[in-house]
Formats: C-alpha cells, sequence, structure tokens
C-alpha cells in the first residue's frame, strides 16, 4: 500500500531564506506527483506536476524535483515571502489511479 | 470561469439525518473525486468518477453513495450521518485520471 510521508509537520522561516519541503513515498511505481499549496479554511492549489519521466519541474520561485527510485521529491521556494505561508501537500498517482496525499508541511514566512 | 462549486460551504447534522453535498465544475473535465480532510489523516478518497456514467469506491466509502449525475455534476450523499462523518469534503476534478486535480472551496461538515 502506498504511503506518503511529509517531513518536518511545520516549518517557520525569516522571509527572504531559500527553503526546501520534503516528501517521500513508499512505492515507486507511481505515474506522477503532485505539489499543493492549502491556505486556511480554503482548496488545494496545484502548483507542481512531475511526470514520472521527468526529474524536475519549475514555476516561478519554485522548484519541484523527483527521484522516483529513491521514492522522494522535494519542493524548492527560492526567497520566501509572507505570502507563501500555508500548508504544502505533496500527492502521488500511483497503480491505482488515485492519489494518495501526504499529511502536509505547515509554513510560516515570518516578516 | 467558476472552475469546481460546491455547495454547502457549511452544514451541520443531526445524528441520523441525510444530506447530499453538491459539486459542478465547468472544465470539461473527464474525472471527478470527493475527498475528506480530517486533522492529522490528511486527504482520503471516499468516491470518484473517472468518466461520466462510472463510479468506484475509493478508501473510505462506507456510509457514502454517489452520482455523477451528468459531465459537470457529481455528488454524495450521507444517508444517515454520523459523528464519524464529521470532517471538512472536498470535490475535485481533472481532464483524466494522470492529470492536475482542481478543488473546489470545500464543505465544513458537523454531525452532532
Amino acid at each position: 500500500k502506498q504511503e506518503v510521508t511529509q517531513i518536518p509537520a511545520a516549518l517557520s522561516v525569516p522571509e527572504g531564506e531559500n527553503l526546501v519541503l520534503n516528501c517521500s513515498f513508499t512505492d515507486s511505481a507511481i505515474y506522477n506527483l503532485q505539489w499543493f499549496r492549502q491556505d486556511p479554511g480554503k482548496g488545494l492549489t496545484s502548483l507542481l506536476l512531475i511526470q514520472s519521466s521527468q526529474r524536475e519541474q519549475t514555476s516561478g520561485r519554485l522548484n519541484a524535483s523527483l527521484d522516483k527510485s529513491s521514492g522522494r521529491s522535494t519542493l524548492y521556494i527560492a526567497a520566501s515571502q509572507p505570502g507563501d505561508s500555508a500548508t504544502y501537500l505533496c500527492a502521488v498517482t500511483g497503480s491505482s489511479y488515485k492519489l494518495i496525499f501526504g499529511s502536509g508541511t505547515r509554513l510560516l514566512v515570518r516578516p | 470561469n467558476a472552475g469546481v462549486t460546491q455547495t454547502p460551504k457549511f452544514q451541520v447534522l443531526k445524528t441520523g439525518q441525510s444530506m447530499t453535498l453538491q459539486c459542478a465544475q465547468d472544465m470539461n473535465h473527464n474525472s471527478m473525486y470527493w475527498y475528506r480532510q480530517d486533522p492529522g489523516m490528511g486527504l482520503r478518497l471516499i468516491y470518484y468518477s473517472a468518466s461520466e456514467g462510472t463510479t468506484d469506491k475509493g478508501e473510505v466509502p462506507n456510509g457514502y453513495n454517489v452520482s455523477r449525475l451528468n459531465k459537470r455534476e457529481f455528488s454524495l450523499r450521507l444517508e444517515s450521518a454520523a459523528p464519524s462523518q464529521t470532517s471538512v469534503y472536498f470535490c475535485a476534478s481533472s481532464q483524466d485520471w494522470e492529470e492536475k486535480l482542481f478543488f473546489g472551496s470545500g464543505t465544513q461538515l458537523s454531525v452532532l
């Protein structure tokens, strides 16, 4: 059974810092991996989707990498801003065609 | 472009009552999903519809039923609500099962 883990559960950094969020998964037979952002009381917004054949995807200050063989993905946020404060979730689409989510990392960027 | 619209946003039920959560998407997506989100449990898939006319169980289907009314609409029904169904419910859609997922804003449900 696929399990997705995100460590740490919470992270607090000063504004301007570059940071890395981690995601690991137990079954490397995935079709893709998505990173989402969730603001309090809101739905999830897809940030980046990495296909299993890709190693990374970039969007603005965000860069997501994927290492299928080791079951790991990272989300790199450059020059963090207070507006980046949110919960970040990763999810993998596996052989059952359904997304399995991690529990998320709650990020606080302090001004 | 509204995206994925869920109603209602909040609901309080008594144990044993029934209700239907509505979801509609205007992106002409084939696949639609219902998730629940609970503290410490993350998001768990209740039911999904890979395409119009099909529905399948997810991780936690017990106590729920779904209807894919047409390509746009996918409803979730609680026939006899239980306190364990207190949660935040999200509807989502994607062009196909392996594509980017778009979420609604959620329904906060409390069952007393």
